[in-house]
C-alpha cells in the first residue's frame, strides 16, 4: 500500500531534550517535507528536500533541522524542543515539486513540549 | 511560492446547504491544489487545476479557477454530514489558512 508513515504519533517532551520524528515513504518519491499545523494558521512549510541529500528551508524553520540521506526517509529534529512548538506536526511526499504535485501527507505527529 | 490568502476561516451550514470556499492571490497562480482533512485526519488531495477558468466537478463539489490565475473557489452542493472537515488550498507547497466546514443535520 502507497503510504507516508511517521512516527511517534504522539510525543509530550520537556523543553530541551532532543527528539527526532521518523518520516518513511514507499512511492519512491523525489519532493519530501515537513508542515506544522496550528489553529487559525493553517499548515506551514517547515523544511523540504527536492532529492536526496537536498534540503531547504521552507517558511518556519527556525529551530528545526532535517536530512535526506535516503529516498525514502525524510526526520525531522528537534535540537533542543520549546513550548511554542507544541503542534501537530505532518510529513507529506509528491512525486516532484513542480508539475502536478498531489501531495501524500502521513498521520501527524502531535507534539506537546512542557 | 506565492502566499493564498482563504475565506470564510469557518461555514457552518445545514444539512442540504450550499458550501463555498475561496482562495486568493494578489499575483497570478501557476496552478492550484485543493485538500479536504477530516477532523482528527491528516490532508487529502482532492484536485488539481491548472488552466486559466478551468472548472472540474467531483460529484457535489465543483472547482473553479478564476480567468486570471489570482483566485479559485470551491463549491458544495448540498452538504451531507460526511463534508465535515477543512478544507484547504495549496499553491506551490504553499497552504491557504483552511476553512473549517461543520454541518447541522
Amino acid at each position: 500500500e502507497a503510504q507516508v508513515t511517521q512516527n511517534p504519533r504522539y510525543l509530550i517532551t520537556v523543553t530541551g531534550k532532543k527528539l527526532t520524528v521518523t518520516c518513511s515513504q514507499n512511492m519512491n518519491h523525489e519532493y519530501m517535507s515537513w508542515y506544522r499545523q496550528d489553529p487559525g494558521l493553517g499548515l506551514r512549510q517547515i523544511y523540504y528536500s527536492m532529492n536526496v541529500e537536498v534540503t531547504d528551508k521552507g517558511d518556519v524553520p527556525e529551530g528545526y533541522k532535517v536530512s535526506r540521506k535516503e529516498k525514502r526517509n525524510f526526520p525531522l529534529i528537534l535540537e533542543s524542543p520549546s513550548p511554542n512548538q507544541t503542534s501537530l506536526y505532518f510529513c507529506a511526499s509528491s512525486l516532484q515539486r513542480f508539475s502536478y504535485n498531489e501531495q501524500f501527507f502521513g498521520p501527524g505527529t502531535r507534539l506537546t513540549v512542557l | 511560492g506565492q502566499q493564498v490568502m482563504q475565506i470564510p476561516q469557518y461555514q457552518h451550514v445545514q444539512e442540504g446547504e450550499d458550501f463555498t470556499t475561496y482562495c486568493n492571490s494578489s499575483t497570478t497562480l501557476s496552478n492550484i491544489q485543493w485538500y479536504k482533512q477530516r477532523p482528527g485526519g491528516h490532508p487529502v488531495f482532492l484536485i488539481q487545476l491548472v488552466k486559466s477558468g478551468e472548472v472540474k466537478k467531483q460529484k457535489r463539489l465543483t472547482f473553479q479557477f478564476g480567468e486570471a490565475k489570482k483566485n479559485s473557489s470551491l463549491h458544495i452542493t448540498a452538504t451531507q454530514t460526511t463534508d465535515v472537515g477543512t478544507y484547504f488550498c495549496q499553491n506551490d507547497m504553499r497552504f491557504g489558512a483552511g476553512t473549517r466546514l461543520t454541518v447541522k443535520p
